[in-house]
């Protein structure tokens, strides 16, 4: 398996309170992506990065906010937690993107509920 | 808009039944094609996936895909599922104008013995 842990690995929160999801890679790879996932709804993308502080928004992205200020991480941050944002989020990294493309690698997923 | 299309949302089958799983996209310009495979509890797996040329790929676990360009599909093949080939089935486009995936909403296969 690609080196990806993400923590937690099991989250309650209760709605309004910020929190913060973690992902980080020991492969070195330039993009790391965020993707919730949703029955009847696949994966969807969040927020992707394409390097140390480059970062671009996803299908879903209001509510969440997401910060890369080291290569292997990765942060995801919901301001203010809402009951639909309850899901599984998954981290996946690929190692180039674009022309030379490779696939993407996913870590173990966070299980996130907002009571 | 890009977007990425899973006709079947729930496929069930009985042991040694052949598969076909839909995937059709639409992106513009050059397209790369995965199929993951997420079994239960699971994170994704990679079961095969097209960038250029053969249009037929073959992955692991006897899966095979083939990408229709005039049709913007790449469905999902096995000649005879087993039991354990029971999981949640997605395909995912990304093209080389960019740096994003994206996911279809996925298709569960149920396998019975």
């Amino acid at each position: 398996d690609a080196g990806i842990t993400q923590s937690p690995r099991h989250k309650v929160t209760e709605t309004g309170t910020p929190v913060t999801l973690r992902c980080h890679q020991t492969e070195n790879h330039r993009y790391m992506y965020w993707y919730r996932q949703d029955p009847g709804h696949g994966l969807r993308l969040i927020h992707y990065s394409y390097g140390v502080k480059d970062t671009d928004k996803g299908e879903v992205s209001d509510g969440y906010s997401v910060s890369r200020s080291k290569t292997e991480d990765f942060l995801l941050t919901l301001e203010s937690a809402t009951s639909s944002q309850t899901s599984v989020y998954f981290c996946a990294i690929r190692k180039t993107a674009g022309q030379g493309n490779t696939e993407a690698f996913f870590g173990q997923g966070t299980r996130l509920t907002v009571v | 808009a890009q977007s990425v299309s899973q006709h079947n949302h729930h496929v069930i089958l009985s042991e040694a039944a052949s598969l076909e799983l839909g995937c059709n996209y639409s992106y513009g310009g050059t397209v790369n094609l995965f199929w993951y495979v997420q079994y239960p509890g699971q994170h994704l797996q990679l079961l095969l996936k097209y960038f250029s040329g053969d249009p037929l790929v073959k992955g692991i676990k006897g899966f095979e895909a083939e990408f229709i360009k005039s049709k913007f599909s790449f469905n999902l093949r096995k000649p005879s599922v087993q039991w354990s080939d029971t999981a949640e089935y997605f395909c995912a486009v990304n093209s080389n104008n960019n740096n994003d995936m994206r996911f279809g909403a996925g298709t569960r296969l149920t396998v019975k013995p």
